[in-house]
């Protein structure tokens, strides 16, 4: 069974920058992609990008072209988003989740609430 | 990359059948057949209940559906129960490797 298993909340000052892992077990980390998706409180899921782990490639939807960073360790089997330039706007539970091959997000970590405050 | 559009809110009596919709584009919803539906309950972990516009993987009751036409899919729920009341988010591929979400609709079951 396939598992994803995120980092600890965080607490981040405004224009700091803030670094989330995502550790996958289960299944081989390499034949699946890793997705992250964001939640603000009160609104909506956000898909912010896509990592390929063997290599490397990422996309990123528009909004988070200039300020998030995925990357990975395939040793570890572990997938990391880290998002820039901090604001109030930026508070939310941030998700992996990997692609099921079918255009899907099939299994998803627990989430990892970021709150930027001053 | 604007997120399609879907009711705030739907709901239904215990026994009966609601549909969400789901508009986007002929760039998203309607270029692929590529829409998921997520069936998200608070404080829990995004659950896939439809992949590929219509089809349901395995364990997920027959009760859930998915339908397109043109630049709106749907999802149907039918036989309401109880334990559907959740929030319900569609999904679509977008092209050049992007996808993108729905606002979410709240189902009541009254």
């Amino acid at each position: 069974q396939a598992q994803l298993v995120q980092s600890g909340a965080e607490v981040k000052r405004p224009g700091a920058s803030v670094k989330v892992s995502c550790r996958a077990s289960g299944y081989t980390f390499t034949d699946y992609y890793i997705h992250w998706v964001r939640q603000a409180p009160g609104q909506g899921l956000e898909w912010m990008g896509r990592i390929i782990p063997t290599t490397g490639d990422t996309h990123y939807a528009q909004s988070f072209q200039d300020r998030a960073t995925l990357t990975r360790d395939t040793s570890i089997t572990t997938a990391y988003l880290e998002l820039s330039g901090l604001t109030s706007d930026d508070t939310a539970l941030y998700y992996c989740a990997r692609d099921g091959q079918k255009w899907d997000f099939d299994y998803w970590g627990q989430g990892t609430l970021i709150t930027v405050s001053s | 990359q604007s997120a399609l559009t879907q009711p705030a809110s739907v709901s239904g009596s215990p026994g009966q059948s609601i549909s969400i919709s789901c508009t986007g584009t002929s760039s998203d919803v309607g270029g692929y057949n590529r829409v998921t539906w997520y069936q998200h309950h608070p404080g829990k972990v995004p659950k896939l209940i439809i992949f590929e516009t219509t089809k349901r993987p395995s364990g997920v009751s027959d009760r859930f559906s998915g339908s397109k036409s043109g630049n709106t899919a749907s999802l149907t729920i039918s036989g309401l129960q109880a334990e559907d009341e959740a929030d319900y988010y569609c999904c679509s591929y977008a092209g050049g490797a992007t996808w993108v979400f729905g606002g979410g609709t709240r189902l009541t079951v009254l």
